[in-house]
């Protein structure tokens, strides 16, 4: 069955330009994590949702990141005002159930901010 | 003190060998484990849960000390498609939020 789709695969940005990633979770998932991952790092938690509840944001970096998830399903993690410090790949995964079950990402978007 | 501490490595082994990866965490109320792989530029794969009990999967053996808060992932008879990085990550529910934390990842690299 179909995994997880994220896109764009890659994207490219001037500094200070709005960007939009979008995930795509297995169908019927009900949980939904966004992770942010720089090079030599594991994967740091941004937020999470539970259909289209979202009931952690603590790891978003600052105020210029924002997720929604409006009808349960595909998920739009929007980066406004892009840094140089944003470039990263921004990892989407999905879980059947509730929170502690297990994750299935998708291949990541990398963004490079310039 | 990172939430979640693994040794970074590199660990390069011989094809065969038996290797173990620790990793320790510091909230005490967490609830569940896992071990993730995750190949270069790949996203990261669930390779197996952990409990206290133990589990194994084949070549693989995990395990849980909660009083100690570490979790240790064994991989005997090493292969050279075991070649990749080990990521340990621990979820947190509570009411203050949920949140899974991983490891910065231990890379493994086998040699023929």
């Amino acid at each position: 069955g179909a995994g997880v789709s994220q896109s764009p695969r890659y994207k490219v940005a001037k500094r200070g330009q709005d960007v939009a990633l979008r995930c795509d979770p297995i169908s019927g998932h009900v949980s939904l994590f966004w992770y942010q991952q720089a090079l030599g790092q594991g994967p740091e938690f941004l937020t999470y949702f539970q259909n289209e509840a979202q009931l952690d944001k603590s790891g978003l970096p600052s105020d210029r990141f924002f997720a929604e998830r409006p009808e349960g399903s595909v998920s739009t993690l929007k980066i406004q005002r892009t840094q140089q410090e944003d470039s990263a790949v921004y990892l989407c995964a999905s879980s059947l159930g509730q929170f502690q079950e297990t994750q299935y990402f998708g291949p990541g978007t990398r963004l490079l901010v310039l | 003190r990172k939430e979640v501490e693994q040794d970074p490595g590199p660990f390069n082994v011989p094809e065969g060998a038996t290797v173990a990866f620790n990793c320790t965490y510091s909230n005490s109320a967490s609830q569940s484990f896992f071990w993730y792989r995750q190949d270069c530029r790949k996203e990261p794969k669930l390779l197996m849960s952990v409990y206290s009990s133990g589990n194994e999967d084949g070549r693989f053996t995990a395990q849980l000390n909660r009083a100690s808060q570490y979790i240790s992932l064994l991989i005997r008879d090493s292969k050279l498609s075991d070649s990749a990085t080990y990521l340990c990550v621990v979820n947190n529910e509570n009411t203050g939020g949920f949140k899974t934390i991983f490891g910065a990842g231990t890379r493994l690299f086998v040699k023929a």
